[in-house]
């Protein structure tokens, strides 16, 4: 099984500052039939199923704020919320669709300092 | 617009079995993978295994492998989830997901409270 760690486990920012969330695959995640990165982001506020933010390592799903970016590849990935709203208080976890079974992160929690 | 809604919270006994379902509406059903993920009391995600609604072809976590049967009903558009010789640790919300062939999870049910007691 590939094995995702996120760090940090948790981190208070404040708010209009910058919040990063690093995520690392145990094996590199690469289609090499488009050259994509199978790696999802998502984010989970209390009482609510996780919301997908970012497929594909950096691709933004429709609605979602452009605060919020990703970048990185093969084994390293990184979610960025550039200003951090008070809504952006959550859970986030990374997720490889390369193989199965698909794993999560364990979370990042994000609060506001 | 894509929806997946669950049937309601169950309590069980251990080594009980437990059946969630999963309607699907707005989409073209057998288009799309169904996952199915879990989520223990203040932990993280485990993915459980998926269907190829398609096909019928499921991918099981190991963890669940003999105790979990994914099915579907395309004449309803209805998914389920079967878990079998539950015990405490299988208390849990239970969320289906679609999927999109080899894309992400886009769209997720509202959630499945099982909780296994005595």
């Amino acid at each position: 099984d590939i094995v995702m760690t996120q760090s940090p486990d948790s981190l208070a920012v404040s708010l209009g500052e910058r919040a990063t969330i690093n995520c690392k695959s145990s094996l590199s995640v690469l289609y090499s039939s488009n050259n994509k990165n199978p790696l999802a982001w998502y984010q989970q506020k209390p009482g609510q199923p996780p919301k997908l933010l970012i497929s594909w390592a950096s691709t933004r799903e429709s609605g979602v704020p452009d605060r919020f970016s990703g970048s990185g590849s093969g084994t390293d990935f990184t979610l960025a919320i550039s200003s951090l709203q008070a809504e952006d208080v959550a859970v986030y976890y990374c997720q490889q669709y390369y193989s199965n079974p698909r794993t999560f992160g364990q979370g990042t929690k994000v609060e506001i300092k | 617009q894509v929806q997946l809604v669950q049937s309601g919270a169950e309590v069980k006994k251990p080594g009980a079995s437990v059946k969630i379902s999963c309607k699907a509406s707005g989409y073209t059903f057998t288009n799309y993978l169904i996952i199915w993920v879990r989520q223990a009391p203040g932990q993280g995600l485990e993915w459980m295994g998926l269907i190829n609604v398609n096909d019928g072809n499921t991918n099981y976590a190991q963890k669940v492998q003999g105790r979990v049967t994914m099915t579907t009903d395309t004449s309803t558009s209805t998914a389920y989830m079967e878990l079998g010789s539950l015990t405490s640790d299988d208390t849990a919300v239970y969320y289906c997901v679609r999927e999109p062939p080899a894309s992400a999870n886009d769209y997720w049910g509202q959630g499945t409270l099982v909780t296994v007691s005595s």
